[in-house]
């Protein structure tokens, strides 16, 4: 278990539909990332929230949106959903920035019909 | 393309040998970190290792980094079953929009009882 919990574990939903993936940190740490996870594009970067600011950007489309809160936890807004979406998303902390290990939770899956 | 790329994609060996996966990148780096994923689930972070190191052990785990050759190591000695995974090493890597970690897109191992 890394300390890291994502909810919900399973999400499926049809085309143009609206989401919202969670996502609660290790205890202390300050940094959230998202990741998606799909067959054909591997293992994406989305982006990273440091205390709560937009600290590094990725290959996150303009019909997603994140953000990341006072309690540190964060979340994933999917909009206008496409079939393309369909992949695992998974959160990641850790204490600081990139010289430091991330904890990745269990993933959300996500199956857009 | 990814910033790091794993060597063989696929590796299936006996129980009791050695495996061993390579990783090649592309720009310069502060640190390269391995990972761990089984079928489906969260990565685990294995090691890190920063640009100043040339090897680093952790258990069974043994990484080397040749910063010329832009290339990493893993070997995973006295392989059992439950080493079968796959396994992806991340680069940091400065975009446009920040630092993030770039993943290759993994080695699968398939340790044979």
């Amino acid at each position: 278990d890394s300390g890291v919990t994502q909810t919900p574990k399973h999400l499926i939903t049809a085309t143009g539909q609206r989401v919202t993936l969670r996502c609660s940190p290790r205890s202390g740490d300050l940094s959230v990332y998202w990741y998606q996870q799909s067959l054909d594009q591997g293992l994406q970067f989305l982006i990273q929230y440091y205390n709560g600011e937009e600290r590094a950007k990725g290959n996150i489309l303009e019909r997603f949106s994140a953000q990341q809160f006072p309690d540190l936890h964060s979340e994933l807004n999917l909009s206008s959903l496409e079939l393309g979406d369909s992949a695992l998303y998974f959160c990641a902390s850790s204490v600081g920035g990139l010289s430091y290990e991330q904890y990745f939770g269990p993933g959300t899956r996500l199956t857009v019909t | 393309s990814q910033q790091g790329e794993e060597d063989p994609q696929a590796l299936s060996i006996q129980e009791g040998e050695n495996a061993t996966m390579n990783c090649s990148y592309k720009t310069s780096i502060n640190n390269l970190q391995w990972y761990r994923q089984n079928s489906g689930r969260g990565l685990v972070h294995l090691i890190l290792i920063r640009s100043n190191e040339r090897e680093k052990h952790s258990g069974r785990l043994r990484v080397t980094l040749d910063t010329s050759k832009k290339s990493s190591s893993l070997l995973i000695t006295a392989s059992r079953a439950a080493d079968t995974a796959s396994y992806f090493c991340a680069t940091d890597a400065r975009g446009v929009s920040g630092s993030r970690l770039t993943f290759g897109e993994g080695t699968q191992l398939t340790v044979n009882p």
